[in-house]
């Protein structure tokens, strides 16, 4: 699995956009990329997945560029409620694998009002 | 999210009980997951099931012990835990092994 490299901790007030960027320099072929979000003691929840170039749903988006060595998750207009810790996953989770997914510390994003 | 459950959501037990934790899932998914999650410190994966089988265990002590009689309903049977093993315990599920994994509110167990 390659391993990713996100910012810590992020700041933001209401109605902004954030953008939180993730580094994976050694993301495989076969590798999708994906975002959770979790809220303290709660379940992480499926943000969104993507392989390249940008995805979109109602949630978010996500920007892959040509190299797939970095992506950038998105958030439009944040509110109170967005404050969790969002966390970049990278690894062949297409289906037919293991599904052993690796977390790491993951971005604390705080929205102020 | 009601797709995954799990029960009890708060456990207390002393270092010499014997308990069980309960997942079930009503998403129609064929994988499912347990997942550890102590205080400041990342997820960690335990087990995984595909199929009923186990595909996966990421080196956790016998004193854990899966079980998973179908695809819906996953259990992890509990003895002779260690302080230390007080931890927030997640289950997971998703279609094959995909990583669109849906988890369950966890269940915040205490050893005493």
């Amino acid at each position: 699995l390659a391993k990713t490299t996100q910012p810590i901790s992020m700041d933001s007030y209401e109605g902004q956009e954030v953008n939180i960027t993730c580094s994976h320099n050694n993301i495989a072929t076969n590798d999708y990329i994906t975002w959770y979000q979790q809220f303290p003691s709660q379940g992480p929840r499926f943000i969104i997945q993507g392989y390249k170039t940008k995805v979109t749903n109602e949630v978010a988006s996500l920007f892959i560029p040509a190299d797939r060595k970095s992506s950038t998750l998105s958030l439009p207009r944040v509110s109170l409620s967005d404050t969790a810790v969002y966390y970049c996953l990278v690894g062949d989770g297409g289906g037919g694998s293991q599904g052993n997914l690796i977390f790491g510390k993951g971005t604390k994003l705080s929205v102020k009002p | 999210e009601t797709g995954v459950t799990q029960t009890p959501r708060h456990l207390v037990m002393g270092m010499t009980n014997k308990k069980s934790l309960k997942c079930e899932q009503h998403l129609g998914h064929n994988a499912m997951y347990w997942y550890k999650q102590s205080a400041k410190k990342p997820l960690e994966l335990m087990f995984v099931y595909n199929f009923k089988e186990q595909t996966e265990n990421n080196s956790v002590p016998s004193r854990f012990s899966p079980e998973c009689p179908n695809s819906s309903h996953l259990f992890l049977h509990l003895h002779t835990l260690q302080p230390e093993d007080s931890a927030l315990y997640l289950c997971a599920s998703s279609r094959d092994g995909s990583y669109e994994q849906y988890f369950g509110p966890g269940t915040r167990l205490t050893v005493t």
